[in-house]
């Protein structure tokens, strides 16, 4: 039983170009959010997160964005930039357990 | 840098024979965790420390067991390994009252020849 699923094992932007990263999670316990960038050879990578009690938490150029009515999240990344290159991971906690719970993951290429 | 380390970065192992993987952390978290990720799927939680108190997941198989000597160090005893037992693992940490992200490690590929 996955609770968090990335149904897009790939996705091949052009760099400048907006990168759109997409989660969906069962749990409707899950109330706070992670993305994760994992490169090869490496371990992943904190990159950003969001709380249930949001819809919107941005850094940089990178974005997250929540639905929780849908159960549904997306990373949006702009510009795109070829050292975004990466494994991406979307993940999901219940805070009063601690325990991430991962998707599969997503891997981004992004050509120059 | 503060960070965490794992060794060896990749282990090759026989069949049926037991087999070790170590984790350091100079981040001083009281939280470690234990993660096996197998080719293109999600990382899968087999186990966590929160300070020494030991907490395993309802599947994590009896041939995994752990050992937290200290704050720093944290081990992962694969009894007898089996060919299904081929991953990454990955070791995780965080603090407690810090946030909820997980500090990880680069992994450590095992091979089970």
């Amino acid at each position: 039983d996955q609770q968090v699923k990335q149904n897009s094992p790939s996705l091949s932007v052009q760099e400048g170009r907006i990168s759109i990263l997409n989660c969906d999670y069962t749990n409707s316990m899950f109330d706070y959010f992670l993305w994760y960038k994992k490169y090869p050879a490496e371990g992943p990578t904190f990159l950003i997160s969001i709380s249930s009690i949001k819809d919107k938490n941005e850094d940089g150029r990178f974005t997250v964005f929540l639905n929780k009515s849908a159960k549904h999240l997306s990373l949006h990344i702009v510009p795109s930039q070829p050292g975004d290159s990466a494994v991406y991971f979307c993940a999901a906690m219940r805070t009063s357990y601690g325990k991430l719970t991962f998707g599969q993951g997503t891997i981004l290429t992004v050509h120059p | 840098d503060a960070m965490v380390i794992q060794n060896p970065r990749y282990q090759v192992t026989q069949f049926g024979k037991p087999v070790t993987l170590s984790c350091s952390q100079t981040l001083n978290h009281n939280v470690m965790y234990w993660y096996q990720q197998k080719s293109s799927q999600a990382p899968k939680l087999l186990f966590h420390y929160y300070d020494k108190d030991f907490n395993n997941e309802a599947d994590t198989p009896d041939n995994f067991q752990s050992r937290r000597p200290n704050t720093s160090f944290c081990f992962l005893d694969i009894r007898s390994p089996g060919l299904g037992d081929a991953a990454m693992y990955l070791c995780a940490t965080s603090p407690i009252g810090g946030g909820y992200e997980q500090y990880f490690g680069p992994g450590t590929r095992l091979t089970v020849t």
